[in-house]
């Protein structure tokens, strides 16, 4: 296992509500990538964390946003969820010195209603 | 257009028979490539890096065409084990920090 875990396994929330899931890095990794993967695609980028700062947003809007903390894990926070937020979320860690060897987590599945 | 495109499958192969397939990429900046493997609703896990001059791992062999902006994977004798979604990766052209791109995968399906 990659010793990156995710919480919680499973989410169901109604649309307009907010979520938080959590990731923990694996140890002595000090980036935290989030991903969505929505159902028959590849993930798709969201945001990186390296030291507790954003460090680089793909194409997902501002009610999608994240902290990291001093420990390197991280959360991502969803707003006033859509049903198109529906996916598989996953969080990616990894090291400064291998930026792309990255170890996912399980994953949280959404579900929006 | 998609920046990271495959074929999706499924590419139905024998116990011990070779696949090989293909991705395209449309950024001709991009200078990191990876293959990753996904078995069925679990996480994404790294396979393989892959390098200008190309490289294997034991029955695995990536190799890249800078030229035609495509990388492929080549899978000899076949296990069942194999039966995954392959997924191609190109590093975000102006990054450095490990952004990735992901195609949406392609499906192979290993049978008896």
């Amino acid at each position: 296992e990659t010793g990156v875990t995710q919480s919680p396994t499973h989410l169901i929330k109604t649309r307009g509500q907010q979520v938080t899931l959590r990731c923990s890095s694996q140890s002595g990794h000090n980036t935290v990538s989030w991903y969505q993967q929505a159902l028959g695609q590849g993930p798709q980028f969201i945001f990186q964390y390296y030291r507790e700062e954003e460090n680089g947003r793909g194409n997902f809007p501002p009610r999608f946003s994240g902290l990291q903390f001093p420990n390197y894990s991280s959360e991502l926070n969803v707003n006033a969820l859509e049903l198109d937020d529906s996916a598989l979320y996953l969080c990616a860690s990894s090291s400064g010195q291998q930026p792309y060897e990255q170890y996912f987590g399980p994953g949280t599945r959404l579900t929006v209603t | 257009r998609k920046e990271v495109e495959q074929d999706p499958g499924p590419f139905n192969v024998p116990e011990g028979a070779t696949v090989a397939f293909n991705c395209t990429y449309s950024n001709s900046a991009s200078q990191s490539f990876f293959w990753y493997r996904q078995d069925c609703r679990k996480e994404p896990k790294l396979l393989m890096s892959v390098y200008s001059s190309g490289n294997e791992d034991g029955r695995f062999t990536a190799q890249l065409n800078r030229a035609s902006q495509y990388i492929s994977l080549l899978i000899r004798d076949s296990k069942l084990s194999d039966s995954a979604t392959y997924l191609c990766v190109v590093n975000f052209p102006t990054d450095s920090w490990g952004k990735l791109q992901f195609g949406a995968g392609t499906q192979v399906v290993v049978t008896p």
